[in-house]
């Protein structure tokens, strides 16, 4: 079974600064997707970035890139030039590329932009 | 695109009752997922229908849960005889593939919040 972990529960940063979140994942399986879905207070979860396995480039969406490592089972997020509009929950998602379509979620963190 | 579209957004109910929640997945999405989460939690799978089949279902999902998906369009989640521990926000996620491939990401709709007295 996969699992994902996300080791900080909450973090805060000045609006502007960058920010990095971590995530760690286990799986025995050679590909597959990895997510992180921002789920703001009271609103829907939304994809923020997708990366997959099997390429070795780093994802990257405007101000969030990822680091991804592949041996180290690691799948960082970094923010840059945080806005207000950056706080949220923000989770951390594992997905087999066949055959079971779940996503295996991280317990999230939540990411609090002060002005 | 309008979106994957919940109702309804809140359900109280006094344990014991049965409750029945609506998604409407995105139109052209033939993938459709249930997830539960509760607060301060990740959601967590509970089932999953391609077109109007029921592919997998979790451990999660005791005797008391039932899923359709008649037509391969929208898909209700029912729970009998409610408990304390569903309380929750019942996700839906809607998505396009093929054939066992993954390759397109899942859209979630608002979700339904569950309360339970």
């Amino acid at each position: 079974a996969q699992t994902v972990t996300q080791s900080q529960p909450e973090m805060s940063v000045q609006e502007a600064e960058t920010v990095t979140l971590s995530c760690t994942y286990d799986t025995s399986e050679s590909n597959y997707y990895l997510f992180w879905y921002k789920q703001p207070p009271s609103r829907q979860m939304i994809l923020v970035i997708r990366q997959e396995a099997y390429k070795q480039q780093n994802a990257t969406e405007n101000r969030f890139s990822v680091n991804f490592q592949k041996a180290a089972k690691s799948f960082s997020l970094k923010i840059s030039d945080s806005q207000l509009g950056d706080t949220a929950m923000y989770f951390c998602a594992f997905m087999k590329s066949m055959g079971a379509q779940k996503l295996v979620f991280g317990q999230g963190t939540r990411l609090t932009i002060n002005p | 695109d309008t979106g994957v579209s919940q109702n309804p957004r809140h359900k109280i109910t006094k344990r014991g009752q049965n409750v029945t929640f609506r998604c409407d997945p995105i139109s052209e999405h033939n993938r459709l997922y249930w997830y539960r989460q509760t607060l301060g939690q990740g959601p967590e799978f509970l089932t999953y229908f391609q077109n109007e089949a029921q592919l997998e279902k979790s451990r999660l999902l005791s005797d008391r849960f039932s899923a359709e998906r008649p037509k391969g369009s929208f898909s209700t989640l029912e729970i009998q005889r409610t408990e304390q521990g569903d309380s929750a926000m019942y996700l839906c996620a809607s998505s396009f593939g093929q054939g066992r491939v993954t390759n397109q990401p899942q859209h979630f709709g608002d979700g339904t919040r569950l309360s339970i007295l």
